[in-house]
């Protein structure tokens, strides 16, 4: 099945730092991919789709220019957060669907591993 | 109101037992329906999909869904310790919302040997 990959898989940073994570499809190409966040125990809250070549859409609550988003080819996305406090610390999950097939698996949603950031 | 809502358990069963997960939701425009299954700090891995209501079944996984009372059901035959996981339900709507998935909580499932 296709692959998605995320790097880094943790990420330790101070307070007030940035940081940037990567999405990559690596074996198809990715017109769209979703950022997800998700906090202990609790459920995945879509944060933004991520479109290729175009500005990101993202989700009621969630700051774009906290959170900024580049998909700047068809096999990666980044999400860069910025200014990064200890309330941002989360596992951050990205997923990406291969349009170059058809039917359910044209429309199977795959993850990456995730990131898991802590802010100091 | 969350518009997926899963009970969180945890549940915890013997080994061989059959597992029943559940889900609701609220929003009428979901039609497609799908059961994640995620390891400890891991992404989740897709399980089952169905596209409106009725069964569907893959090995000892069976999903059901009844659009009438947005209801949607997976059922576990057999579990075994390696289906210890959290199972999430997640839905999503067509046309240009596709893609766009809304997760229940997720259900911390335990089978003990």
């Amino acid at each position: 099945g296709a692959v998605v990959s995320q790097h880094p898989s943790r990420v330790i940073c101070k307070s007030g730092t940035s940081v940037k994570i990567e999405c990559r499809s690596l074996d198809f190409q990715a017109t769209t991919m979703f950022w997800y966040r998700q906090f202990p125990k609790k459920s995945l809250m879509l944060m933004a789709t991520s479109n290729e070549g175009s500005k990101a859409t993202y989700e009621q609550g969630v700051e774009k220019d906290k959170f900024l988003i580049n998909h700047a080819s068809l096999t990666l996305s980044t999400l860069t957060v910025t200014s990064a406090h200890p309330e941002d610390s989360s596992f951050y999950i990205c997923s990406a669907r291969d349009p170059g097939t058809s039917g359910r698996k044209g429309r199977t949603q795959y993850f990456g591993p995730g990131t898991r950031l802590l802010v100091l | 109101q969350k518009e997926v809502e899963q009970d969180p358990g945890p549940l915890s069963v013997p080994e061989g037992a059959i597992v029943s997960l559940n889900c609701t939701y609220s929003n009428s425009a979901f039609q497609y329906f799908m059961w994640y299954r995620q390891y400890s700090r891991k992404g989740p891995e897709l399980l089952m999909y169905t596209y409106s209501s009725g069964n569907k079944e893959d090995g000892r996984f069976t999903a059901q869904v009844d659009k009438s009372s947005k209801y949607i059901s997976l059922f576990i035959r057999d579990s075994q310790p390696s289906d210890s996981a959290t199972y999430l339900c997640a839905c999503t709507a067509g046309g240009t919302s596709y893609g766009k998935l809304t997760f229940g909580q997720g259900t911390i499932l335990t089978v003990h040997p």
